[in-house]
């Protein structure tokens, strides 16, 4: 079946570090794929998407460019903030049914 | 409110209970799904609404889990005689009815079973 799977953390950085966390899928098929992000005490949100190889979703100053040849999604900031603590999990989904989550990583900047 | 809303944010029941939980969606998406979220298992699929009708509902743990819609809005995930197991964040999530559009989720019912 689908699955995702994404760089395990905890990851801890310094405020302005860059980032990168990483993503890779097994489907059968173009799947549409996703970040999501997890605010301390918040709901899930949508960060970005794309829905096709090589479209590039980006929000917040972070991207993610869907590379269909090695069947990645990475996230990347240049240059992250304290405010950008949360849980972050890759997800895939086919047209409007069930998205498959990876299990989230959790990241920390400190200032 | 805009958003998708789900009640009660938090129960705390005794083992062998039975729980409701309330999804309303976000206006006019027609397509609804239920999440669960658990340390050790993370986000995990439950069912999938399109309408009132459930084309997947697949990801249900066992027959102590159903879910119903009614009037293409409000969804209710019932658990019979619940295990500690269950215990949970339970998430609900809509879409637009077309292709490739974004989940938004609702905040979740953290469900506690003693």
């Amino acid at each position: 079946g689908d699955s995702v799977t994404q760089m395990e953390g905890p990851v801890t950085l310094s405020e302005e570090a860059c980032l990168t966390i990483n993503c890779t899928y097994t489907a059968t098929g173009y799947p549409s794929l996703f970040w999501y992000v997890q605010y301390p005490g918040e709901g899930l949100q949508l960060l970005l998407k794309a829905t096709k190889a090589d479209d590039k979703g980006s929000n917040k100053g972070f991207e993610a460019t869907y590379r269909k040849e090695t069947t990645s999604f990475h996230l990347e900031k240049g240059s992250v903030q304290v405010s950008d603590s949360a849980v972050y999990f890759c997800a895939l989904g086919f047209g409007n049914e069930k998205l498959t989550f990876g299990t989230g990583t959790r990241l920390t900047i400190i200032p | 409110g805009a958003g998708v809303s789900q009640s009660p944010s938090n129960k705390v029941t005794e083992k062998g209970k039975d729980v409701e939980l309330r999804c309303d969606p976000i206006s006019g998406h027609t397509a609804l799904y239920w999440y669960r979220q658990s340390l050790g298992q993370g986000l995990e699929f439950l069912i999938y609404f399109q309408g009132n009708s459930a084309p997947d509902k697949s990801g249900l743990p066992s027959d102590r889990f159903s879910a119903e819609r009614t009037g293409g809005s409000v969804s209710t995930l019932t658990i019979q005689r619940t295990q500690q197991e269950d215990s949970a964040v339970y998430l609900c999530a809509s879409s637009r009815d077309s292709s490739n559009q974004p989940q938004h989720f609702g905040d979740g019912t953290r469900l506690s079973i003693l």
